[in-house]
């Protein structure tokens, strides 16, 4: 099955860029969303299709993809920001279904 | 506004049942597939199911193949998550997620997530 690998954490001070990789085989080839979670929340969406952003997420977060690294950028990093991120893809390979990363905890100094 | 609101949760022996629901509401229900993903305590995101806007397609992790089924009732806006021989570890808030394209089940992303119920197997 496929594995999508997430630095278990990244830490940043605030008003600096963050980036989060999601590392996997050929994940270039492949659609990545990104998903933000707080404390005792529900995922939210921030990214999908590798770089676009649903209505209301700040263009502060961008995503990019190639060969087999994904990332999500978050610029100009707020507290607020602090939470755990998922990458995701579809893997057509086996049986079809989605699979996620491990989670990266971002943490605002 | 959109909304998932999920229900059915609670403490479970290992080797029983639980039904959980999800019901929709402010946006076509038939017209988009359905998922369940869950999260076992301090862990991270794992898919469980997927059902087709019409229900005619219905895809599971190995983990629940033969154990769980995917349904849904369109007109009653709601998703079902039939969960059989239940072990300790299906222990997870478990979130029902809409998909983010209409008439898609595949390679797309969750943009609607209900806030979960937490089910727990243990005697």
């Amino acid at each position: 099955s496929y594995v999508l690998t997430q630095p278990p954490s990244v830490s940043v001070a605030p008003g600096q860029t963050a980036r989060i990789t999601c590392g996997g085989n050929n994940i270039g080839s492949k659609s990545v969303h990104w998903y933000q979670q707080k404390p005792g929340q529900a995922p939210v969406l921030v990214v999908y299709d590798d770089s676009d952003r649903p209505s209301g997420i700040p263009e502060r977060f961008s995503g990019s993809n190639s060969g087999n690294t994904a990332t999500l950028t978050i610029s100009r990093v707020e507290a607020g920001d602090e939470a755990d991120y998922y990458c995701q893809v579809w893997d057509s390979s086996s049986d079809h279904r989605w699979v996620f990363g491990g989670g990266t905890k971002l943490t605002v100094l | 506004e959109v909304q998932l609101l999920e229900s059915g949760g609670g403490l479970v022996q290992p080797g029983g049942s639980l039904r959980l629901s999800c019901a929709a509401s402010g946006f076509t229900f038939s017209s988009y597939a359905m998922s369940w993903v869950r999260q076992a305590p301090g862990k991270g995101l794992e898919w469980v199911s997927a059902i087709s806007g019409s229900g005619g397609s219905t895809y599971y992790a190995d983990s629940v193949k033969g154990r769980f089924t995917i349904s849904r009732d369109n007109s009653k806006n709601t998703l079902y998550l039939q969960m059989n021989s239940l072990r300790a570890e299906d222990t997870a808030v478990y979130y029902c997620a809409k998909v983010a394209i209409v008439a898609t089940i595949e390679d797309v992303a969750f943009d609607i997530w209900g806030q979960g119920t937490m089910v727990t197997v243990s005697s």
